[in-house]
């Protein structure tokens, strides 16, 4: 098992819509969950964090966190063409500060 | 406020040589990260320095090394490059392990 497994996709979504991306995790002590966004050809940006149970917003973004489950998502409500881009579930794993990555998946927003 | 800068932006060494590649952390961050980012792969983790010392290192061959310097500028070595060592090179830099905040990237060519 991958220790941070994401679909890879492509996902396609229509511009307005809701794209939700996932992500499992398989180590149960992990405490901090992060989502970074890349475009190709860029280095990832960060977009959102969350350590608790439960939803974070931040603007048209929400993260999902079920440490029970292992599973992560991001929510991107009314998506842009802007947002088509890889998105990138990290996972703090083994309580040293170790970040390990999903392989991303692929988001298109079509106008 | 500055962000993390890496130095060079691209780099071509032929098989054998070495490489060193630089990254300034963002002022006040004492942790910085490296990851290899093969073309369609996702981040493999590299190395992890905080406070000078190396904290953690992922599954990469001895010929990947590196060091961080007093004002916790960093510096990764790679000798005896091989071919399947082209990949973009990133850095990352925290405060306290938390959010990795990256540069824009190496992008090393090994011909």
């Amino acid at each position: 098992q991958k220790e941070v497994e994401q679909n890879s996709g492509p996902l396609s979504v229509p511009e307005g819509a809701i794209a939700s991306l996932n992500c499992t995790y398989s180590d149960r002590g992990s405490q901090s969950f992060f989502w970074y966004r890349q475009y190709s050809g860029k280095s990832p940006e960060l977009i959102m964090f969350i350590y608790s149970n439960g939803d974070k917003e931040d603007g048209r973004f929400t993260a999902q966190l079920n440490k029970a489950s292992q599973y992560v998502s991001l929510l991107i409500r009314d998506s842009q063409p802007s947002d088509s881009a890889t998105y990138l579930c990290a996972v703090n794993m083994y309580g040293n500060n170790d970040m390990r990555f999903g392989a991303g998946t692929r988001l298109t927003v079509k106008p | 406020e500055a962000g993390v800068t890496q130095s060079p932006t691209h780099l071509i060494k032929t098989r054998g040589q070495q490489a060193t590649l630089r990254c300034s952390p963002i002022s006040g961050h004492t942790s910085v990260y490296w990851y290899q980012q093969a073309l369609g792969l996702g981040l493999q983790f590299l190395l992890w320095y905080d406070e000078g010392e190396e904290r953690n290192r992922g599954n990469f061959p001895p010929r990947f090394s590196g060091r961080q310097f007093p004002n916790y500028s960093s510096e990764l070595n790679v000798n005896a490059l091989e071919l399947e060592d082209s990949a973009l090179y990133l850095c990352a830099s925290s405060l306290g392990g938390a959010e990795q905040f990256f540069g824009p990237g190496t992008r090393l060519t090994v011909l």
